[in-house]
């Protein structure tokens, strides 16, 4: 059973790059059956999906966040990583990576595992 | 960009009620490749990541129970719980996986009356 895990500092000052990791345990993110995801939600308020990556290099992000964000794969490690650059305190939420099992290249069933999340907070 | 405009922002239901959440969305999300709408409903409770309960629109993930039920097509769409129960108290998102920016619906919260 595939397990998600993000990993990152919980404090980030203003202006600074926020950097957290993703761990995929109980299953290869090398392959072409998934792509991978993340997602943050402010507290109190609802889920705003960041961006996704493929293994294959492809990613696709939010415009919303304005060039700010990379994503990238370690496939020795199994894991994948997001970078949001240049952050303020409307960057403060709980951050979650996620999985998307695809078919034909398509996503089916949407996003149907989960990390637990980490909470970030931008702060001086 | 697609929207997705979730009403009502919440509600409450007494034990046993049925409760129905509607999803809107600015544009069609029906895949005409394999003829499914790629929207699919969570269930989210304090501290927890969301739960996938509906996929492509009106089929229920494994494991989940029977009350709960998708549907709808194109832009509108419809998530019902039957018969609530005191464990479905929640807040209900619905997302769709069509085109990016992929996109949350701003969330229902289901209370018991």
């Amino acid at each position: 059973q595939v397990q998600l895990q993000e990993s990152g500092p919980g404090l980030v000052k203003p202006s600074q790059t926020l950097s957290l990791t993703c761990t995929v345990s109980g299953g290869s993110i090398n392959n072409n059956y998934y792509y991978w995801s993340w997602v943050r939600q402010p507290a109190g308020k609802g889920l705003e999906w960041i961006g996704r990556l493929y293994t294959s290099g492809t990613t696709n992000y939010n415009p919303s966040l304005n060039g700010r964000v990379t994503m990238s794969a370690d496939t020795s490690k199994n894991q994948f990583s997001l970078s949001l650059t240049s952050v303020t305190a409307a960057d403060t939420a709980v951050y979650y990576c996620a999985r998307t099992p695809l078919f034909d290249w398509l996503p089916i069933r949407g996003i149907d595992v989960w990390g637990q999340g980490t909470t970030v907070t931008v702060s001086s | 960009d697609i929207v997705l405009s979730q009403f009502p922002d919440s509600l409450a239901v007494s034990l046993g009620e049925g409760a129905t959440i509607t999803c809107k969305s600015s544009q069609s999300v029906f895949h005409t490749s394999n003829n499914k709408n790629f929207l699919s409903w969570y269930q989210q409770k304090p501290g927890q990541p969301p739960k996938l309960l509906i996929y492509w629109a009106s089929t229920r993930e494994s494991g989940v129970p029977d009350r709960f039920s998708g549907s709808g097509s194109g832009t509108d769409f419809t998530l019902t719980i039957n018969s609530l129960q005191a464990e479905d108290v929640a807040v209900y998102y619905c997302h769709q996986y069509y085109s990016v920016p992929l996109a949350f619906g701003g969330g229902t919260k289901v209370e018991i009356k």
